[in-house]
């Protein structure tokens, strides 16, 4: 049983595109987050949803939208791909908005925007 | 700005011998500190977290080591198996900063058999 898992693992598009990466845990947690790692293996947060409530959003760019239906779910919409959208996006959980709590990730979402 | 940061990009052990990764961290406010690890193909894993309150944590087969006067971190690895090989983050929550974690740049773990 997966923990947090993510559809599709891999996607790749071209330039000005619109798509959209799906995350669920099944942990019953009331955090998730969403990362992107880039070539050089550097992770940076970009989203934070508590309770589906969005608490994190860090200065990425508005054709990146998130979407929490719920608090088992945090999708990601890009909008008009481009190529610096390339990189792999995690998604993750944790039991609560607290600094000392866990991260739990997903296998990762490959994007490549040609 | 802060960061954090690591001082070697790559890293080869021999099996069975202890494996120390360093990290050096310049935000002084950090309250909390975790290693993670990331096998190839797959999300990052926790390993171990210290709380800045403390200079030293273990688990299993693992030693987080924390040393504030110097801002670094250090996970050791004992009797390192093929199965450590990965790449290994260090990463930061600040003071106020709830969960948003700062990462630091990979290093990577390569065990020879």
């Amino acid at each position: 049983d997966t923990a947090v898992s993510q559809t599709p693992k891999y996607l790749v598009t071209q330039m000005g595109n619109d798509k959209s990466i799906k995350c669920e845990q099944n942990l019953g947690h009331d955090t998730m987050y969403w990362y992107k790692q880039d070539s050089k293996k550097f992770l940076k947060i970009m989203f934070s949803y508590n309770n589906k409530e969005l608490i994190i959003n860090e200065t990425v760019p508005n054709r990146f939208s998130p979407k929490s239906p719920d608090k088992a779910h945090l999708n990601l919409h890009i909008n008009s791909l481009e190529l610096g959208d390339s990189a792999v996006y995690f998604c993750a959980s944790s039991r609560r908005l607290a600094f000392q709590e866990t991260q739990y990730f997903g296998p990762g979402t490959r994007l490549l925007v040609l | 700005g802060e960061s954090v940061g690591l001082h070697l990009p790559t890293l080869s052990v021999q099996e069975g011998d202890n494996s120390i990764i360093n990290c050096a961290y310049s935000n002084s406010a950090s309250d909390y500190f975790i290693w993670y690890k990331q096998e190839s193909g797959k999300g990052p894993q926790f390993i171990i977290d210290i709380r800045s309150n403390m200079d030293k944590r273990q688990g299993q087969r693992v030693t987080v080591l924390l040393n504030k006067t110097v801002k670094h971190l250090s996970l050791q690895i004992a009797a390192t198996q093929p199965g450590d090989s990965a790449v290994y983050f260090c990463a930061e929550v600040p003071t106020g900063a709830n969960s948003k974690l700062t990462f630091g740049k990979g290093i990577t773990l390569s065990v020879r058999p």
